[in-house]
């Protein structure tokens, strides 16, 4: 099975600028999970969807959105970027509830 | 919420030696431990797992260990190669019926000297 990408790999967005991530799970996966990686506060979480439903949400603003579609693939958007915003997002798939499998990540840099 | 504390933060040990990585958790309701690794610019691969009801695990040369009276759980790497080089992270998290969120160690940096 291939497994799971995520489009774009680099995006260079300015303050105030909104970007919109993509995410498709390996094929089967029905649960998607997003997370921020920063050198300073590491990997934490963002959300979780299963079956188009917001399953958990971590602590972010409300900034931060995402959603997902019949096919699971899932998207998370943010809005109003913020220098801070820059980082490493990393998406999730799961056929179950335990493992999760990452993808590539997409490096969004916010000048 | 979970909080995970991860020692150490780096840790460099020569070729053919062990490698030992400990975390504690903060919720005594959680009941998943994965281990991922991660190298330079890659995406973190689960490496091994374990649940609430195990207490160790192995698969080659890696094992996990958990004690949960005490809220932590180790790394173990035997026989440590170069190609073991990466950051390691540990996550803890209560799964339920409503899904799984993880929370993560900071990462240690395991550098593997030949």
């Amino acid at each position: 099975k291939a497994g799971v990408t995520q489009t774009p790999r680099y995006l260079i967005k300015t303050r105030g600028q909104q970007v919109t991530l993509s995410c498709s799970p390996i094929s089967g996966h029905r649960s998607v999970s997003w997370y921020q990686q920063t050198p300073g506060q590491g990997l934490q979480f963002l959300f979780e969807y299963f079956s188009e439903t917001q399953r958990n949400k971590g602590n972010f603003p409300g900034r931060f959105s995402g959603r997902q579609f019949s096919n699971s693939r899932s998207e998370m958007n943010v809005s109003t970027l913020e220098l801070g915003d820059s980082a490493l997002y990393l998406c999730a798939s799961s056929d179950r509830v335990y493992e999760q499998f990452f993808g590539p990540g997409t490096r969004l840099t916010v000048l | 919420g979970e909080n995970v504390e991860q020692h150490p933060s780096t840790l460099s040990v020569q070729e053919g030696d062990s490698a030992v990585i400990k975390c504690t958790y903060s919720d005594s309701a959680s009941n998943y431990f994965p281990w991922y690794k991660q190298e330079l610019g890659k995406r973190p691969q689960l490496i091994i797992d374990i649940r609430s009801n195990v207490g160790e695990k192995k698969d080659q040369r890696i094992a996990v260990t958990l004690n949960k009276t005490a809220k932590h759980f180790s790394l173990h790497i035997t026989e440590t190669q170069p190609e073991d080089s990466a950051v390691y992270f540990c996550a803890a998290s209560r799964v339920t019926g409503g899904g799984n969120k993880l929370t993560f160690g900071t990462g240690t940096q395991l550098k593997v000297e030949l």
